[in-house]
This record gives structure tokens, C-alpha cells and sequence, in this order.
């Protein structure tokens, strides 16, 4: 089956930095690559999504970007705020006979410090 | 308001106690699964399933039991609990089935097993 390793597990930045998460898969027949957004105490809430027939998409401060040869994607932060920390996780699946199997990483906090 | 809602929100139990953690939703969804949410693990698919009658083991199935008689409702069923099955849940639901399709989550329960 997926494996989705997602890495760091946790990051801190200064406000206004720049913030770039990462996660690798295992399954090339994977087709698409969500980003979930948790905050403390809430559900997780989808931010960002990138199917494999395109390298890079962009969401005013989010972006995504594919690399499907290396088999790995990541989430870019730009000018990143207080309300941008919580925890992100990363997701791949593939749907051909399937069903709708997601296989989550295991998360990355974030913390943006004033 | 399109929604997924999960009870309860918390609960309290004692090993071997069976107990159901409610799940429905109001948007006509086709697909419906059950996650549980550990430190350092990351969301887990317990299981899935891609319409009414029509149940299938995620990841980590054991000790669960699920049931689809009506497409709104997938209860979750843990008929001899554990202290390991201490976790936070969530159900989730998907317009259909197949890869792409946005997860909406309902609000969690967060189990704990003495």
C-alpha cells in the first residue's frame, strides 16, 4: 500500500518568513496530493490541493509544488501569521478501484512566532 | 449548513464496555470513513465505505465494526474496547468516491479507554 512520510515534524519560523513542508510517497499510481490544516482542537480542513497532471499550484500565501519523477511534494508558506500555526498534514491517493484511500502523513506542527 | 456530526465529543469508558460513536451527514455524500488520530502517527483509516451496505477495512480495522444502512449514517462500533483504542476519532465524508474528492470532517471524539 501508500506510504506518505512527511517531514519536519515540527517548525518554527518568525513571523513574515517563509515556511516549506515535505513529504515523499511511495506508490506511483498515486494521482492526487492534499493539504490538510488543523488547528488546536479542531478538524482537519483541506488548504491546498494538486493532482499529478500539474507540477505547481498556487493559493494567495499557499502554494504546492510535484515532483512526480522523485515522487515528492511540498507546501510552501509565504509571509506566514500567527493564525498560520497548527498542525499540516499531507495526503496522497489514488482512486482506480480503490475507493477514495487517503494515506495521511504523520503531521507537521508549525509555530509562528510574533 | 452542510455539515458532518460526530457524538459524542467526548467519552469515557472501561475496558470491554461496547460502546457507538455517532456519525452523520446532511450532504448527500456517497463515501464515508472513519479515522483515528494519534501523536507522531497521524491520521489512520479504520474504515471506509463507498455507499449504503458496502463497508472496507482501512489500515488499521481491528477491534472496530462499522455498518452503512442508511446513506447519511456510518456508526462506529467498538464492541470490546481497549486501553489502546484511546484516540481522538473522526468521521469524514466525500461527495463520491474516487481519488480527488475534497474529505469533509466532523468535529471528533476524543475516546478514552481505562
Amino acid at each position: 500500500g501508500e506510504n506518505v512520510e512527511q517531514h519536519p515534524s515540527t517548525l518554527s519560523v518568525q513571523e513574515g518568513d517563509s515556511a516549506v513542508i515535505k513529504c515523499t510517497y511511495s506508490d506511483s499510481a498515486s494521482n492526487y496530493f492534499p493539504w490538510y490544516k488543523q488547528e488546536l482542537g479542531k478538524r482537519p480542513q483541506l488548504i491546498i490541493d494538486i493532482r499529478s497532471n500539474v507540477g505547481e499550484k498556487k493559493d494567495q500565501r499557499i502554494a504546492v509544488t510535484l515532483n512526480k519523477t522523485a515522487k515528492h511534494f511540498s507546501l510552501h508558506i509565504t509571509e506566514t501569521q500567527p493564525e498560520d500555526s497548527a498542525v499540516y498534514f499531507c495526503a496522497a491517493s489514488w482512486g482506480a478501484g480503490g475507493g477514495n484511500k487517503l494515506t495521511f502523513g504523520t503531521g507537521t506542527q508549525l509555530k509562528v512566532e510574533l | 449548513e452542510a455539515q458532518v456530526t460526530q457524538n459524542p465529543r467526548y467519552l469515557i469508558t472501561v475496558t470491554g464496555k461496547k460502546l457507538t460513536v455517532t456519525c452523520s451527514q446532511n450532504m448527500n455524500h456517497e463515501y464515508m470513513s472513519w479515522y483515528r488520530q494519534d501523536p507522531g502517527l497521524g491520521l489512520r483509516q479504520i474504515y471506509y465505505s463507498m455507499n449504503v451496505e458496502v463497508t472496507d477495512k482501512g489500515d488499521v480495522p481491528e477491534g472496530y465494526k462499522v455498518s452503512r444502512k442508511e446513506k447519511r449514517n456510518f456508526p462506529l462500533i467498538l464492541e470490546s474496547p481497549s486501553p489502546n483504542q484511546t484516540s481522538l476519532y473522526f468521521c469524514a465524508s466525500s461527495q463520491r468516491r474516487g481519488s480527488g474528492e475534497k474529505l469533509f470532517f466532523g468535529s471528533g471524539t476524543q475516546l478514552s479507554v481505562l
